[in-house]
């Protein structure tokens, strides 16, 4: 079966601490995202990663960055975090680039709240 | 820009009954994919039906169909014989062939038992 794992469900962290989301897929998949979920807004996309050590960003990178240095692995990360990054963080995978878009498979979220 | 709106912030539908969540998207792309997701309370969102805008006729998965309507650019779901476990935020989305699939902002099922 197909499984997105992320290594938190809830998070508490300080204004100005580095914190780190964690990402793992077990799918062999090349394409990883993250994702931010909030009321009203809907999912949109941070950063997302085609390969290994590759890296683009979405929509709303900023304050974010990402690490891919192995293929299961997705790592999202806030430099210092603030209280506007209070919010749901999703992770999703793809299973290649191809020609045209595939299903994305997405994990149970982080909920991050940034006091 | 790539848009999809979603206008029902909340829907409710009686167990047993049918009832139709709405989308409407913006692209200026002649082929794009058009998905509907669902979120469960347990938040893992898994993908409901699929469509391909090439294609004519209707995608269908059990229960659960779309209107997918081009030139007005909808893509209604439909699901019939409502349970109890498709109580879930369903997210309407968009992918014109690049890495970025684009979300509504979703609609907040309710069933009654």
């Amino acid at each position: 079966d197909v499984k997105v794992t992320q290594s938190s469900r809830y998070l508490v962290k300080r204004t100005g601490e580095k914190v780190f989301l964690e990402c793992v897929q077990d799918m062999d998949h090349e394409n990883m995202f993250w994702y931010r979920q909030d009321p009203g807004l809907g999912l949109r996309l941070i950063y997302f990663s085609y390969d290994v050590k590759m890296k683009e960003k979405g929509d709303i990178p900023e304050g974010y960055s990402v690490s891919r240095e192995k293929k299961e692995r997705f790592s999202l990360i806030l430099e210092s975090a603030s209280t506007n990054q209070t919010s749901m963080y999703l992770c999703a995978s793809s299973l290649g680039a191809g020609s045209h878009p595939e299903t994305l498979f997405f994990g149970s979220g982080t909920q991050l709240s940034v006091l | 820009a790539q848009t999809v709106t979603q206008s029902q912030p909340e829907m409710s539908v009686q167990e047993a009954e049918t009832v139709t969540l709405s989308c409407t998207y913006d692209t200026s792309e002649s082929d794009y994919y058009l998905f509907w997701y669902k979120q469960p309370p347990s938040r893992q969102m898994i993908l409901v039906i699929r469509q391909e805008a090439y294609k004519q006729q209707n995608a269908t998965e059990n229960r659960f169909s779309v209107n997918f309507q081009k030139a007005a650019k909808s893509f209604s779901l439909k699901i019939s014989d409502s349970q109890l476990g498709d109580a879930a935020m369903y997210f309407c989305a968009a992918n014109t062939g690049g890495f970025k699939t684009i979300f509504g902002a979703g609609t907040r099922l309710f069933v009654k038992a």
